[in-house]
């Protein structure tokens, strides 16, 4: 049973170009989640998806921008990128379940996004 | 969310009990206790989680108070491979808050 699956497993970008990430989520959940990593911190929630619709997202600028695909597979995309965007990029995974907060959040081993 | 409170680091021998604790005093009725790690390089592991009850699982078990502003997890027989970040987080609005963590450094 595949978990959760990242790619790339790292990029170099320039500052300014555009990047996409992607995550499958492991078999059988339908809710993806989007973190941020930077070195040393724990991780930064960007944003969910829920039924191919944001429906959650952190403190982070329209130039973070997501997507979800009916097989519930999503994309980040990062716009104008900035030297501080350089980071961990981490998809979990989860199952919608009516009891909230009662789902654990499955992760991948991310995207390490470096940005020249 | 609930902001949690964790030791920045600690050391356990080989083979014993290591136990990590964390304070959740502000943790809403509704809110889970989550409980993840991360070691070097890989995304964070999910470990266990818990309301109100103890849990044990096959990784660790969750003791929290019966107020509930607190917890401790427990593994139980420490190996070198338990090296990693733990991450305490109170599960509230289907977002994970991350604090800084305990690095736990395993000693052989």
């Amino acid at each position: 049973d595949a978990g959760v699956t990242q790619s790339p497993t790292h990029l170099i970008k320039t500052r300014g170009q555009q990047v996409t990430l992607r995550c499958s989520p492991k078999s059988g959940h339908d809710t993806v989640s989007w973190y941020q990593q930077a070195l040393g911190q724990g991780p930064q929630f960007i944003f969910q998806y829920y039924e191919e619709e944001e429906r959650q997202r952190g403190n982070f600028p329209d130039r973070f921008s997501g997507h979800q695909f009916p097989n519930y597979s999503s994309e980040l995309n990062v716009n104008a990128l900035l030297l501080g965007d350089s980071a961990l990029y981490l998809c979990a995974s989860s199952l919608q379940g009516t009891q909230w907060g009662g789902q654990p959040q499955h992760f991948g081993d991310g995207t390490r996004l470096s940005i020249l | 969310d609930a902001k949690t409170t964790q030791p920045p680091s600690m050391d356990c021998a080989e083979g014993r009990a290591a136990n990590l604790p964390c304070n959740h005093s502000t943790i809403s009725g509704n809110e889970y206790v989550y409980w993840y790690r991360q070691i070097h390089s890989q995304g964070p592991q999910y470990i266990i989680h818990g309301l109100k009850n103890n849990e044990t699982n096959e990784m660790a078990s969750l003791i929290i108070t019966e107020d509930r502003k607190s917890s401790t997890l427990i593994l139980p027989h420490a190996t070198l491979r338990d090296t990693a970040v733990y991450y305490c987080m109170a599960f509230g609005n289907e977002k994970l808050t991350f604090g800084t963590g305990t690095r736990l450094t395993i000693i052989p």
